[in-house]
């Protein structure tokens, strides 16, 4: 596709139950970033895929989240027994491989936890 | 792993004034350096990216920064601020091929 493509835009969910957010990265770039954005956190780092490497998971704030990429593509954020401290909009980002090119963002998911 | 400081949360200022959004990251042996922006109800942008070279990069909008190696700054500035400018902007150091690691953002309000 053209750009960063992610769904849901929107996910109404309640304290508890799992979700699944998904990231279609531009055709082509090896990189693949996910990030948090909520009010007055800024945006917040959470797991980093470059090609075939071990992904980059520091940024992950408990076992609660875990994130996959298949094939080098698709990746899918999930994130187990809800908190409403989860609510936030998540956004995913892809670059070609090299570290000085820029991020293309996706629209995000806005995640409301009840 | 690099670590980020944007010293202001809110700058805000009147239209026509000029303006500094600063930004800190800790030392490294090289280091790549990104400012990116996001207007309201937007997606985030590349503003303007310092890899090597001139130390003052010039971006979109007529933003430019300098870098400031001794004391590991990447500043953004611009002369003469427009209502449109409003927006929050990240800066986002860069160590080789390790994350992008996001500043917590500075939301720059001008008004006329």
């Amino acid at each position: 596709g053209a750009g960063v493509s992610q769904s849901p835009s929107n996910k109404v969910t309640e304290k508890g139950k799992d979700v699944e957010l998904r990231c279609d990265p531009i055709s082509g770039h090896t990189a693949l970033y996910w990030y948090r954005q909520s009010l007055g956190q800024g945006l917040e780092f959470l797991i980093y895929f470059q090609g075939n490497s071990a992904p980059d998971k520091s940024g992950l704030p408990s076992d609660r989240f875990s994130a996959e990429r298949t094939g080098g593509s698709v990746s899918t954020l999930t994130i187990q027994r809800t908190q409403q401290e989860d609510s936030a909009v998540y956004l995913c980002a892809s670059s070609l491989r090299t570290a000085g090119e820029k991020l293309f963002f996706g629209s995000g998911t806005q995640l409301s936890v009840l | 792993a690099q670590s980020v400081t944007q010293l202001d949360s809110q700058v805000p200022v009147f239209e026509e004034a000029p303006v500094e959004l600063r930004c800190n990251y800790s030392s490294s042996v090289s280091v790549y350096l990104f400012w990116y922006v996001q207007y309201p109800n937007q997606g985030l942008q590349l503003l303007l990216k310092y890899l090597s070279g001139s130390t003052l990069v010039k971006g979109i909008n007529g933003f430019e920064a300098e870098f400031n190696k001794s004391q590991t700054s990447f500043h953004l500035r611009k002369p003469s601020v427009h209502i449109s400018d409003t927006a929050e902007y990240f800066c986002a150091p860069r160590d080789g091929g390790t994350a992008l690691i996001f500043g917590k953002g500075t939301t720059l309000s001008v008004s006329s």
